[in-house]
């Protein structure tokens, strides 16, 4: 079955810290890997999104870059963290194959700058 | 790219009416049309999706809409019940290439019992 796994659940951080965060998946080869944010009572915004191995495309100017060093693994960081970088975190993947299409969000992080 | 618009923001309803909520969505090219539910602090969860070859789809109470000429799609929630109380997005795709999803900006669902 596929499976994704995303850490750590909370983190809190102070302003001008380095971030990451990182997110594997199981079960599946080639995803398509994404990063979302959702900032308090607001919708999901795409931050990223990967093709591939080495692959990353950003949607959005800011503060954060990803990387996909392995073909399931996708890693979200920033070197000084704004207080505006404060959210929750989703990677997802997406397969579109015969029988087994969509996409799945992985548990979150809640990342509070202080 | 892409743009998807969700109404309304907010829906109060007493337990066992309908609910219904609406998206429209830009790009012609899009063909995957999912709904997410998401409780507080909890990740997205799917709830039900349709692809651009299907004009409605259903799942017990829950059914979803599907208008290619106009580019609008919609949820229906039948005998809405408190625990069906949650943010709900809409969300489009295009299957191949990037496939990203964009979503929109959510309803506020209320079930009052």
């Amino acid at each position: 079955s596929q499976t994704i796994h995303q850490w750590p659940a909370t983190l809190v951080q102070p302003v001008g810290s380095p971030l990451s965060l990182e997110c594997t998946v199981e079960g599946t080869s080639n995803p398509n890997l994404y990063w979302y944010r959702q900032a308090a009572g607001r919708g999901l915004q795409l931050l990223f999104y990967s093709v591939g191995i080495g692959q990353i495309s950003s949607e959005v100017p800011q503060n954060l870059s990803a990387s996909r060093p392995q073909d399931r693994q996708f890693i979200l960081s920033s070197k000084k963290l704004l207080l505006s970088d404060s959210g929750f975190y989703l990677c997802a993947w997406s397969v579109f194959r015969p029988g087994l299409y969509g996409y799945t969000f992985g548990s979150g992080t809640r990342l509070t700058v202080v | 790219g892409e743009n998807v618009e969700q109404h309304p923001s907010t829906l109060s309803v007493q337990e066992g009416d309908s609910a219904v909520i609406k998206c429209t969505y830009s790009d012609s090219a899009s063909n995957y049309f999912p709904w997410y539910k998401q409780e507080l602090g909890k990740r997205p969860q799917l709830i039900i999706d349709i692809r651009s070859n299907v004009g409605e789809k259903k799942d017990q109470r829950i059914a979803v809409t599907l208008n290619k000429t106009a580019k609008h799609f919609s949820l229906h929630i039948t005998e809405t019940q408190p625990e069906d109380s949650a943010v709900y997005f809409c969300a489009a795709s295009t299957e191949g290439g990037s496939e990203k999803l964009v979503f929109g900006k959510g309803t506020k669902l209320t079930v009052n019992p």
